[in-house]
Formats: C-alpha cells, sequence, structure tokens
C-alpha cells in the first residue's frame, strides 16, 4: 500500500499561472481533504470531498477549485497563481466522515513569485 | 463553526521530563479529539485520539485527558525523548461533522 500519495513534490509558479495538484490513495477512503499550512497557521482546510463526484468548501476555497472524479484521486487547481497561494499543500484522506483517523501525503510545496 | 486553540506555542522541556500540552474547543457537540505529530519536513501523523466516552487514554508514553464540563482535552508526553520533537496538533470533530477543526499547533523542543 503506498497509502496517500502528492505529485509533484516541488513547485515554482509565476504570477498567473495555473496548475494541478494530484493526490492519489490507495486505502479505499471515501473522504478526501485538501490543507494548505503556512508558519503559524496550522493546517486549514481547503476543500474537501466526502465521496466521488463530490466536492465541499473549507475555510479557505478563494482561488482554488477542485474535482473528485475517481474514487481514489483528489485534483487541486490553482487557476490564476498569486503570491499569497505560497505554501506547503497536503492531501489526506479518511475511510468516511470527520471522526475517523486522517491519512495525510507527503506534503507539495508550492512557491510563487 | 468549532474553534480549537492550543496552548503554549512553543515548549522547550529538558530530555527526561514531562510535556504537557493543553487545547480548548467551543462545541459543545463535539466528541472526537485526535492529537497528530508532525516532524520537521514530514506530513502529520495520528500518535492518539480520544472520544468523549473516556476521560483519559494512554498509550506508552503518551496519553490524553479529557475534561468535557471545561472543554478542554490535553495531551501528556512523559520520559521526553529527542525523537519527540516536533509540532503537535490538537483537533475536534462530532459524529455527522464531515472534517476535523485543528489548531494552530505547539512546537516541542526536548533539549538533551
Amino acid at each position: 500500500n503506498a497509502g496517500v500519495t502528492q505529485t509533484p513534490k516541488f513547485r515554482v509558479l509565476k504570477t498567473g499561472q495555473s496548475m494541478t495538484l494530484l493526490c492519489a490513495q490507495d486505502m479505499n477512503h471515501e473522504y478526501m481533504y485538501w490543507y494548505r499550512q503556512d508558519p503559524g497557521m496550522g493546517l486549514r482546510l481547503i476543500h474537501y470531498s466526502v465521496g466521488e463526484g463530490t466536492t465541499a468548501k473549507g475555510e479557505v476555497p478563494d482561488g482554488y477549485n477542485v474535482s473528485r472524479l475517481k474514487k481514489q484521486n483528489f485534483l487541486l487547481g490553482l487557476e490564476s497563481a498569486a503570491p499569497s497561494q505560497t505554501s506547503v499543500y497536503f492531501c489526506a484522506s479518511s475511510l468516511v466522515s470527520g471522526t475517523n483517523e486522517q491519512y495525510f501525503g507527503p506534503g507539495t510545496r508550492l512557491t510563487v513569485t | 463553526g468549532e474553534n480549537v486553540e492550543q496552548h503554549p506555542s512553543t515548549l522547550s522541556v529538558q530530555e527526561g521530563d514531562s510535556a504537557v500540552i493543553k487545547c480548548t474547543y467551543s462545541d459543545s457537540a463535539s466528541n472526537y479529539f485526535p492529537w497528530y505529530k508532525q516532524e520537521l519536513g514530514k506530513r502529520p501523523q495520528l500518535i492518539i485520539d480520544i472520544r468523549s466516552n473516556v476521560g483519559e487514554k494512554k498509550d506508552q508514553r503518551i496519553a490524553v485527558t479529557l475534561n468535557k464540563t471545561a472543554k478542554h482535552f490535553s495531551l501528556h508526553i512523559t520520559e521526553t525523548q529527542p525523537e519527540d520533537s516536533a509540532v503537535y496538533f490538537c483537533a475536534a470533530s462530532s459524529y455527522g461533522n464531515n472534517r476535523l477543526a485543528f489548531g494552530k499547533g505547539n512546537q516541542v523542543v526536548v533539549i538533551p
């Protein structure tokens, strides 16, 4: 089992460029999450999904879009990157609900110049 | 929604001493309280969790206590070792809720 994987590990973007972060899990989990982590701010939820074909907004969704076309994949898109989106992005998955262990991916470090 | 706060933000302890991190939560409906550990440059990983039907849970050198009346829960690490140096996040959720509310994290530094 690979668990939760993220692609890419690092990326540098210029302001206005777009990109997609891919998260994949092989644990047959229903729930998937995208967080961003900034110094002193903890883990802030961007978007999440409670199953294939569903998405919902978290606490900091502006500037991001997501899609869950397949149960095992959760994509995070930045349509027009801004320096404020420089962060470390973590994907996580859990079996069901918010009261189960969340398994995190290794993270993607994104820098927007 | 749920609001989780952690104190202190940074904690330095001598190796072998105990460390205690406290979190408070706002939603009395919350009934699941996990703790995650994140080592430098690594992903957060669950180290222990507690549900509201128990007041304390222990796993080797770590324990978590829950006070539902006061709406706070604490992580206790005994006989600290250098590998305990990390950022620790507490979180809270409730049955039927789809997500966890995380605290901002505590940096624990174990001084050899």
